[in-house]
């Protein structure tokens, strides 16, 4: 069975760029995450959707951050202008049961030079 | 409020030891808790979870926790480590009316042969 799908895998762009991320979720799971991972902060979740509708987005850290969700298969994270602390590991995980068990993707390795 | 604490960053054990990871959460509902482990340069898999029967759970790769509730914790253990089992662990609480999951900082396990 296919996992939560991300792309890509690693991304290394200048500061001032413009990155998206992009996830495609297990199919018939019903709610979405974007999490961050960093050294100091460990896991943190961004946004969470439910039926492709955002329901907590108090993690996101400002406004230079959006997510979106245009249908049931597919989210994009995009950091619009990207900086160099913004250097971390996103993931998108998905859940069949509203988070009561959620299943992770991969990855993706950004670094903002 | 849900907060997930686990102590110890660094566990070091040797093979065929046993392995106890510890994880104390607070949770203002009753918790669904949950380990799940990170392999260098993947994402999260899910171990185990608990959310409400039998409090002692067995989940992959040999390893279980017990939920207990007067010591609010949900302990990782494995009889006897393994090389494989060198990797992140993480702990992670979320509940009924919750539908994202809190994790710990997370703890690293060394085996050494």
């Amino acid at each position: 069975d296919a996992g939560v799908i991300q792309s890509p895998r690693h991304e290394v762009t200048e500061m001032g760029q413009e990155v998206t991320l992009r996830c495609k979720p297990i199919s018939g799971h019903n709610s979405l995450f974007w999490y961050r991972q960093t050294m100091m902060r460990g896991l943190e979740l961004l946004i969470y959707f439910n039926n492709n509708v955002p329901i907590d987005d108090s993690g996101m850290p400002e406004d230079r951050f959006s997510a979106k969700m245009p249908n049931a298969s597919f989210s994009t994270l995009k950091i619009q202008p990207s900086e160099p602390r913004d250097s971390a590991v996103y993931f998108c995980a998905s859940s069949p049961d509203s988070g009561n068990t959620i299943y992770f993707g991969e990855g993706s390795w950004l670094t903002v030079v | 409020a849900q907060s997930v604490t686990q102590l110890g960053s660094h566990v070091s054990v040797s093979e065929g030891a046993l392995v106890l990871l510890r994880c104390n959460y607070s949770s203002s509902v009753p918790p669904y808790l949950f380990w799940y482990v990170q392999y260098p340069n993947q994402g999260l898999q899910l171990l185990l979870k608990y959310t409400t029967g039998a409090t002692l759970v067995k989940g992959i790769n040999g390893f279980e926790a017990e939920f207990k509730k007067s010591e609010t914790s949900f302990h990782l253990t494995k009889p006897s480590a393994h090389m494989s089992d060198a990797a992140e662990y993480f702990c992670a609480v979320s509940g009924e009316g919750y539908s994202t999951l809190t994790f710990g900082k997370g703890t690293m396990l060394l085996v050494s042969p």
